[in-house]
């Protein structure tokens, strides 16, 4: 199993600022991800975050907004550049160790854009 | 094409008595099936799986699924509801054939009455 810490867990942010998440998971895990989750809804894949180069992202994320860095196995970040109040959400970072397909889950972060 | 189907957004029931959430999902490939939980305010942790090994999955905290390949379903039952329950409930169909790749259900909001 795999232990993920995030931070921060929640913040308040002005229009046109930027935001960086950290995440950091406790054992070594072939891949990372980040998912958006905005109120009352279900889980959208933004970026699988790929060690050591670019991110791959979904349709509809781009990365001049949405950034991502994973310098090593265990340890990964997602930025919010230029926020609007559209990027109020929860930001998770999910991991899953090879052949379970099982995911692992920070408790998110919870983002309001003012 | 790949597809997760929760059949009811919202499931009320009353402590003591049965649950049941249901999940259709639709693949091309043999998938990994999941059901994780959501509290409030927390990230998603794991109930049970099912990866072609027994049909009839155990999970934690009493919960436990049943693969029904003819029906295309792995509905999601307890025998009897906690308050502690209430949660929001994703059926989630994962494939590892040539990649990876995860579909998420809409989710399901578990009440449980006193």
């Amino acid at each position: 199993s795999a232990v993920i810490s995030q931070k921060p867990s929640r913040d308040i942010c002005q229009r046109g600022t930027s935001l960086t998440i950290q995440c950091q998971v406790d054992s070594q895990v072939t891949m990372m991800f980040w998912y958006r989750q905005q109120p009352g809804q279900s889980l959208t894949l933004i970026a699988t975050a790929n060690q050591g180069s670019e991110a791959t992202y979904e349709s509809g994320f781009v990365i001049d907004k949405f950034p991502i860095s994973r310098p090593n196995l265990t340890f990964s970040t997602l930025t919010v550049s230029n926020m609007s109040p559209e990027d109020s959400s929860i930001y998770l970072c999910s991991a899953t160790t090879p052949g379970t397909g099982e995911l692992f889950f920070g408790e998110g972060s919870r983002l309001t854009v003012l | 094409a790949q597809s997760v189907t929760q059949l009811d957004s919202h499931v009320s029931v009353s402590e003591g008595t049965p649950v049941l959430l249901r999940c259709n999902y639709s693949s091309s490939y043999s998938p990994s099936l999941f059901w994780y939980v959501q509290h409030p305010n927390k990230g998603l942790q794991l109930l049970l799986k099912y990866t072609s090994a027994a049909t009839l999955v155990k999970g934690i905290n009493g919960f436990e699924a049943e693969f029904k390949k003819s029906e295309t379903s792995f509905h999601l039952t307890k025998p009897s509801a906690h308050m502690s329950d209430a949660a929001e409930y994703f059926c989630v169909v994962t494939l590892m054939t040539g990649g990876f790749k995860t579909i998420f259900g809409a989710g399901t909001r578990l009440f449980v009455k006193a």
